[in-house]
């Protein structure tokens, strides 16, 4: 049982670069999620999708778009890398309610 | 919008002590779920602790146990017997009832000394 994968782990890029952030659960939960994670700020929320064909803006969702591909897939895409999107990025998803969520490995993004 | 406060950016406790983090949270939801995660060096995150807000018995798991005040929106996290192995950042979480939106704070990065 995999839980939630994420691709890659490390990545560099040089500024206005474009790139994808592929996440995959296969614990059939609903709700997928995106976050970035910086020194001092915690978890940040790009954006959510609590169904499949729905997505939501979280909290830090500028120079960002995701795609919830199937139930399974939940993508994010910089198309325009900038320096300040140097960080860690997470994917997560949850069932409804009070159930636990679960995290990818997460991604080491460099941007130079 | 929903926010979460965590205002001890660190804290440390002796082994065997007991530690309470705060957290704060902003909301106009009656209903909602609040949670406890904790982020050792691994960067792995792990479930503590989840209470549901309708529910005012307070959550305790082993040596984990919340005090929820939801007049005052709050949810702090007793660490009972601190053990090294609790050393991480530990975070705190609001996820909406209806959008199932989760959202954290900035975390609180414990040092348990032996």
């Amino acid at each position: 049982n995999a839980g939630v994968t994420q691709t890659p782990k490390f990545q560099v890029l040089k500024t206005g670069q474009s790139m994808t952030l592929q996440c995959a659960q296969d614990m059939n939960h609903n709700s997928m999620y995106w976050y970035r994670q910086d020194p001092g700020m915690g978890l940040r929320l790009i954006y959510y999708s609590a169904s499949e064909g729905t997505t939501d803006k979280g909290e830090v969702p500028n120079g960002y778009n995701v795609s919830r591909l199937n139930k399974r897939e939940f993508s994010l895409r910089l198309e325009s890398a900038a320096p300040s999107q140097t960080s860690v990025y997470f994917c997560a998803s949850s069932d409804l309610g009070d159930t636990e969520a679960f995290f990818g490995q997460g991604t080491r993004l460099t941007v130079v | 919008a929903q926010t979460v406060t965590q205002s001890q950016p660190e804290m440390s406790v002796q082994e065997a002590e007991t530690v309470t983090l705060s957290c704060t949270y902003d909301t106009s939801e009656n209903n909602y779920y609040l949670f406890w995660y904790k982020q050792p060096p691994s960067r792995q995150m792990i479930l503590v602790i989840r209470q549901e807000a309708y529910k005012q018995q307070n959550a305790t798991e082993n040596r984990f146990s919340v005090n929820f005040q939801k007049a005052a929106k709050s949810f702090s996290l007793k660490i009972s017997d601190s053990q090294l192995g609790d050393t991480a950042m530990y975070f705190c979480a609001f996820k909406a009832y209806n959008t199932d939106k989760l959202i954290f704070g900035t975390g609180t990065r414990l040092q348990v000394f032996p």
